[in-house]
């Protein structure tokens, strides 16, 4: 099974400035015959289902503020906040979608500071 | 606008059977894979199973694979999950949710807003 390894567990914030959250695959997902990263990015408010927020490792899905990038390729990867807003504290989960079972990450915390 | 409504949850006791349920609408059923996820109370996202647009392809989770089937009835927009011999360990919140393409091998691009499943006696 590929393992998930998001970094850190939590991070607090000051409204406005930059977020970054990494999360490692324990083996590659990006997918040779397209060259396509097999990896997604959720968001996870308090009390509610999470939302796609990145595929592909890089695609922001529609609707999803242009504040959140995604990055990386192979096993590494990062979702960057640029400018923190109050509607964004939550926790943010990795998945890869390369090979069954498609795991999730541990999940980061994000407050505000 | 795609809607996902889970139902089927509640209480069971440790040994007990269940089944999910998940209707599906504002979208062609059959033209997309579909999951189950699940979370339990506190902790982070599980992936659970998938299966294919046309139910040819189903995957499990190591913790749930011989005890959990999932299955679809395409004419009936609807996404199963039945689950047997459950433990505590199952306990959880159950989120139904659509993949982006026909195929499993793609993102979630919709959730339901969860059915609880609590295994206790």
């Amino acid at each position: 099974d590929i393992v998930m390894t998001q970094s850190p567990d939590s991070l607090a914030v000051s409204l406005g400035e930059r977020a970054t959250i990494n999360c490692r695959s324990s083996q590659s997902v990006l997918y040779s015959s397209n060259s396509k990263n097999y990896l997604a990015w959720y968001q996870q408010r308090l009390g509610q289902p999470p939302k796609l927020l990145i595929y592909g490792a890089s695609t922001r899905e529609s609707g999803v503020p242009d504040r959140f990038s995604g990055s990386g390729s192979g096993t590494d990867f990062t979702l960057t906040i640029s400018s923190l807003q109050p509607e964004d504290v939550a926790v943010y989960y990795c998945q890869q979608y390369d090979d069954a079972p498609f795991t999730f990450g541990g999940g980061t915390k994000v407050e505000m500071k | 606008e795609v809607q996902l409504l889970e139902s089927g949850g509640g209480l069971v006791q440790p040994g007990g059977s269940l089944r999910l349920s998940c209707v599906a609408s504002g979208f062609t059923f059959s033209d997309f894979a579909m999951s189950w996820v699940r979370q339990a109370p506190g902790k982070g996202l599980e992936w659970v199973s998938a299966i294919s647009g046309r139910g040819t392809y189903t995957f499990y989770a190591d913790s749930v694979k011989g005890r959990f089937t999932i299955s679809r009835d395409n004419s009936k927009n609807t996404l199963y999950l039945q689950m047997h011999s459950l433990t505590a360990e199952d306990t959880a919140v159950y989120y139904c949710a659509k993949q982006s393409g026909f195929s499993s091998f793609s993102s979630n691009d919709y959730w339901g807003q969860g059915s609880l499943i609590t295994v206790s006696s």
